[in-house]
C-alpha cells in the first residue's frame, strides 16, 4: 500500500499562530484528503485536495481556516490559521488508490494554548 | 442522517480471549463498510473492506461480518494479544462516514 510520510507528528502553538502540516506520498495519488479527528470524535473529512484545482471543503470548513496546497501528485498541506483552543486535534492526510483502498498518515497531534 | 454508532465504547479483555465489536449504520449511498485499526499515536490502518454483497471477511485473528439487511457488522478477534490494544473504527458508505471507534485494552 502507499507510504505517507507526515509531518510534524505533534506540535504545541500559541493561539492566533498558525501551522502547516506536510503530506509526502511515495507515488503519484489522484486524490488525497485531509481529515480532523477531536478528542473522543470520529474522523472528519475538512476537503478533498485536487492536485492543479482548488481543494474541495466539506460543510464547516472553509478555505480562509484551512487553506490547502496541492502543488503535485505526490505532496499536499493543509495550514492551521489563527488558531485557537478549540483547533486542538489530530489531523491526518489520507489518500486512495484502487486496490488498496484508503491508506492514513501518522497524523499530527495540535495543541494550541 | 448518515451515522455509524459502535458499541462498546471501550472494553477491556485478558490477552489470549475473544472479543466482539458492533458497528450499527444509517448510511446512505452504502457500497462497502470497512474496519480500522487505529493505534494511539498513529493513523488508523485497514483491517477489512467488505462490500454489500459479502458476509465475511478475515485477516488473520480478525473476522470482520456484515449482515446488509439490519446495517450491522461485527469484528471479532481472536486468541487477543497485548498488540491488538488500540482504537476499532468502522467506516460505513461510499462518502467514508466514521464512527466514534472503540477503544480496546488487552491486559497480561
Amino acid at each position: 500500500s502507499a507510504v505517507i510520510s507526515q509531518k510534524p507528528s505533534r506540535d504545541i502553538c500559541q493561539r492566533g499562530t498558525s501551522l502547516t502540516i506536510q503530506c509526502q506520498v511515495d507515488s503519484q495519488v489522484t486524490m488525497m484528503f485531509w481529515y480532523r479527528q477531536q478528542p473522543g470524535q470520529s474522523l472528519t473529512l475538512i476537503a478533498t485536495a485536487n492536485q492543479g484545482s482548488e481543494a474541495t471543503y466539506e460543510s464547516g470548513f472553509v478555505i480562509d481556516k484551512f487553506p490547502i496546497s496541492r502543488p503535485n501528485l505526490t505532496f499536499s498541506t493543509l495550514t492551521v490559521s489563527n488558531m485557537s483552543p478549540e483547533d486542538s486535534s489530530i489531523y491526518l492526510c489520507s489518500v486512495y488508490r484502487g486496490g488498496e483502498g484508503y491508506t492514513f498518515g501518522s497524523g499530527t497531534r495540535l495543541t494550541v494554548v | 442522517k448518515n451515522q455509524v454508532e459502535q458499541s462498546p465504547q471501550s472494553l477491556i479483555i485478558l490477552e489470549g480471549k475473544n472479543c466482539t465489536l458492533q458497528c450499527n449504520y444509517t448510511v446512505s449511498p452504502f457500497s462497502n463498510l470497512r474496519w480500522y485499526k487505529q493505534d494511539t499515536g498513529r493513523g488508523p490502518v485497514s483491517l477489512t473492506i467488505m462490500t454489500f454483497s459479502e458476509n465475511t471477511k478475515s485477516n488473520g485473528r480478525y473476522t470482520a461480518t456484515l449482515d446488509a439487511d439490519t446495517k450491522q457488522s461485527s469484528l471479532h478477534i481472536t486468541a487477543s494479544q497485548l498488540s491488538d490494544s488500540a482504537s476499532y473504527i468502522c467506516v460505513a458508505g461510499t462518502a467514508l462516514i466514521f464512527g466514534k471507534g472503540t477503544t480496546l485494552s488487552v491486559s497480561s
